[in-house]
């Protein structure tokens, strides 16, 4: 998990609240990605950031906004949290927009809303 | 939609046997395929990648095999070791959404001591 960083590691909500999920990373790359992971499923892309300024939606955008912040900075906002975003979420950053050789994923924030 | 599925959601092997983890991918458009390691509690590894021009790519200890006839990928890890337990992940990326792979839903390796 070098060079991308989460937090929080764990968080329980109730259904509406809202909260952000922060991640960063010190590698230097153009592109960021958000990853929801549940239980017996692979990953799935809810948005992605190809370059500072610019997000674009993924595989399962709803219930989610993000926000580019720098080129260091991607975060994920719930705003109003539901039982079915229950899940484990990931941040990645590839080298590039092709460079998944070397992409790299942060220790993930584990999320529960009641 | 695409889909990456595998075969078998569990694998045990005996400590020093080989390991073979099958992936079966359904985008004949997919051209960029990859093999990722997670372990319980982190975040996915990178292990090896291949391109759909090759049918076979050699790491350390692992070897990925592609088969695009039948749309299969597989994964070898030679000399399992406890270490090598884990989940691992199929992903394929297609040129039609050049920024977005596509993972199949894991297959959990254990390495019987």
């Amino acid at each position: 998990n070098a060079g991308v960083t989460q937090t929080p590691k764990f968080q329980v909500l109730k259904t509406g609240q809202s909260m952000t999920l922060q991640c960063a990373q010190d590698m230097n790359h153009n592109s960021m990605y958000w990853y929801r992971q549940d239980p017996g499923m692979g990953l799935r892309l809810i948005y992605y950031s190809a370059s500072e300024g610019t997000t674009d939606k993924g595989e399962v955008p709803n219930g989610y906004n993000v926000s580019r912040l720098n080129k260091r900075e991607f975060s994920l906002r719930l705003e109003s949290a539901a039982p079915s975003q229950t899940s484990v979420y990931f941040c990645a950053s590839p080298r590039g927009q092709t460079g998944f050789d070397t992409q790299y994923f942060g220790p993930g924030t584990r999320l529960t809303v009641l | 939609g695409e889909s990456v599925g595998l075969h078998l959601p569990t694998l045990s092997v005996q400590e020093g046997d080989n390991s073979i983890i099958n992936c079966a991918y359904s985008n004949s458009a997919s051209d960029y395929f990859i093999w990722y390691k997670q372990e319980s509690g982190k975040g996915p590894q990178f292990i090896i990648d291949i391109r759909s021009n090759m049918d076979k790519r050699q790491g350390q200890r692992v070897t990925v095999l592609l088969n695009k006839t039948v749309k299969h990928l597989s994964l070898q890890i030679a000399a399992t070791q406890p270490g090598d337990s884990a989940v691992y992940f199929c992903a394929e990326l297609g040129w039609a959404s050049a920024r977005q792979l596509t993972f199949g839903s894991g297959t959990q390796l254990t390495v019987l001591p």
